[in-house]
């Protein structure tokens, strides 16, 4: 089975654009969620989706992050504008339905603002 | 708030060394713990969880942790390490009643095994 998967690998882009993180989850899996690791610290929550709906975004830093998962299977997370302090490693997981189940990681999107 | 807490940025140890990773969650419900481990160069992997039942947990690759709830603790033990095993671990909590299925992780331990 194709695992988690996270697209691009790495994106450096200047502070003030806007860029776009995209995942794809197993397939099957209904709840998606998006973490951030700011260098050194430790892996934070941003949100879950079960399928196309938020099921909570308490982790998410600000408004100039908005996340979508239209039609329930892919999501992208947009950071517009882009800040310095946005710089980090984002990692997406998804898992099947039901609180026993564990999240299977992608490798994450390394994000560099300059 | 919720936080997991571990107790060591990083470590070094010689092969065939015993290891034991600390980890303690500040949380007073019910909770699933995990330990996902990260080689170099690849995506986070599951170690090990508890969900319930025996306290004591074996993993992939000889690994083990003990749930002791009195402590709030989940500590991550392999009695002989190897190169290999060289990684940044992370423990994990997932807290019933949040709403959903949110993971609270730790900082990250870094292991380097030395060969």
């Amino acid at each position: 089975e194709a695992g988690v998967t996270q697209f691009p690998s790495h994106s450096v882009i200047e502070k003030g654009q806007t860029v776009t993180l995209r995942c794809d989850p197993i397939s099957g899996h209904d709840n998606l969620y998006w973490y951030r690791r700011v260098m050194g610290k430790e892996i934070k929550f941003l949100l879950h989706f079960v399928k196309e709906s938020k099921q909570d975004e308490s982790g998410m830093p600000n408004n100039r992050f908005l996340a979508e998962r239209t039609g329930g299977t892919y999501s992208t997370l947009k950071v517009q504008p882009a800040e310095l302090e946005d710089s980090g490693v984002y990692f997406c997981a998804s898992s099947q339905t039901g609180g026993n189940q564990p999240q299977h990681f992608g490798d994450g999107t390394r994000l560099s603002i300059l | 708030a919720q936080s997991v807490s571990q107790h060591n940025h990083h470590v070094i140890l010689s092969e065939a060394a015993s290891l034991e990773l600390g980890c303690n969650y500040s949380y007073g419900g019910t909770v699933n713990l995990f330990w996902y481990v990260q080689y170099p160069g690849q995506h986070l992997q599951l170690l090990l969880k508890y969900f319930s039942g025996d306290p004591l947990v074996k993993g992939i690759k000889g690994f083990e942790a003990e749930f002791i709830k009195s402590k709030f603790s989940f500590n991550l033990r392999k009695p002989s390490v190897q190169w290999s095993d060289t990684a940044e671990y992370f423990c994990a909590v997932t807290p019933w009643g949040t709403g959903g299925f949110k993971t609270i992780f730790g900082a990250g331990t870094r292991l380097f095994v030395k060969a």
